[in-house]
């Protein structure tokens, strides 16, 4: 089936550093998503981007849609510690309603 | 505005007992979802429900049932509870289509003993 490859698994940094990560899928994708979860809570949507090179921020939050729809990028700036949690990419191939999720990115940050 | 209300928000079960998560949305739409998450494996499907009265699967179906009740409502049954369906589970809704994103609630913790 289709996956998502996410990275890094998990990072854990001072506060006032900058954050990358990526998804990548051999999968072309026309959608992809954004979802940030906190402890005990569901997933809550970051960001949203639908077309091919696509650059969209929300505060320090900064996601691109890869030109090649197989991959999708999000950078936080200037972390803070309420920037804990962990991040997940999701992409949709179609408009079937169905999102496949990576595995997540466990971001921890030291004040 | 309440969102998705999931209960209960915890449970313990002895394996072989049968339980029903509820999963409950007020914003009108069109498509429901049940995924587990396990540790370093992400948001695994379930079942879904593009709409009312239609239902089907995801990529991890086996040992689950899933009941449409009416557009707002969509339950999640464990006919006989395995230690390897201990998870969290979390209902999510959306617009038909699905690409303004999922909302979700907050999570059922489920332990098998």
């Amino acid at each position: 089936g289709q996956q998502l490859n996410q990275s890094p698994q998990s990072m854990f940094i001072q506060e006032g550093e900058d954050v990358s990560m990526n998804c990548t899928s051999s999968s072309i994708f026309n959608t992809w998503l954004w979802y940030k979860q906190e402890p005990g809570e569901g997933p809550v949507l970051l960001i949203a981007l639908y077309k091919a090179g696509e650059l969209t921020s929300n505060g320090r939050l900064t996601a691109q849609f890869g030109i090649t729809r197989k991959d999708s990028f999000l950078n936080i700036s200037a972390s803070i510690p309420s920037d804990v949690g962990i991040y997940f990419c999701a992409g949709q191939t179609s408009n079937t309603g169905k999102l496949i999720f990576g595995q997540g990115t466990t971001l921890q940050v030291k004040p | 505005n309440a969102g998705v209300t999931q209960t209960p928000k915890f449970q313990v079960l002895k394996t072989g007992q049968s339980m029903t998560l509820q999963c409950a949305q007020d914003m009108n739409h069109n498509s429901m979802y049940w995924y587990r998450q396990d540790p370093g494996m992400g948001l695994r499907l379930i079942y879904y429900s593009a709409s009312e009265g239609t239902t089907d699967k995801g990529e991890v179906p086996n040992g689950y049932n899933v009941s449409r009740l009416n557009k707002r409502e969509f339950s999640l049954r464990l006919e006989s509870a395995a230690p390897s369906q201990t998870s969290v589970y979390f209902c999510a809704s959306s617009e038909a289509g699905g690409s303004y994103g999922y909302t979700f609630g907050s999570g059922t913790r489920l332990t098998v003993v």
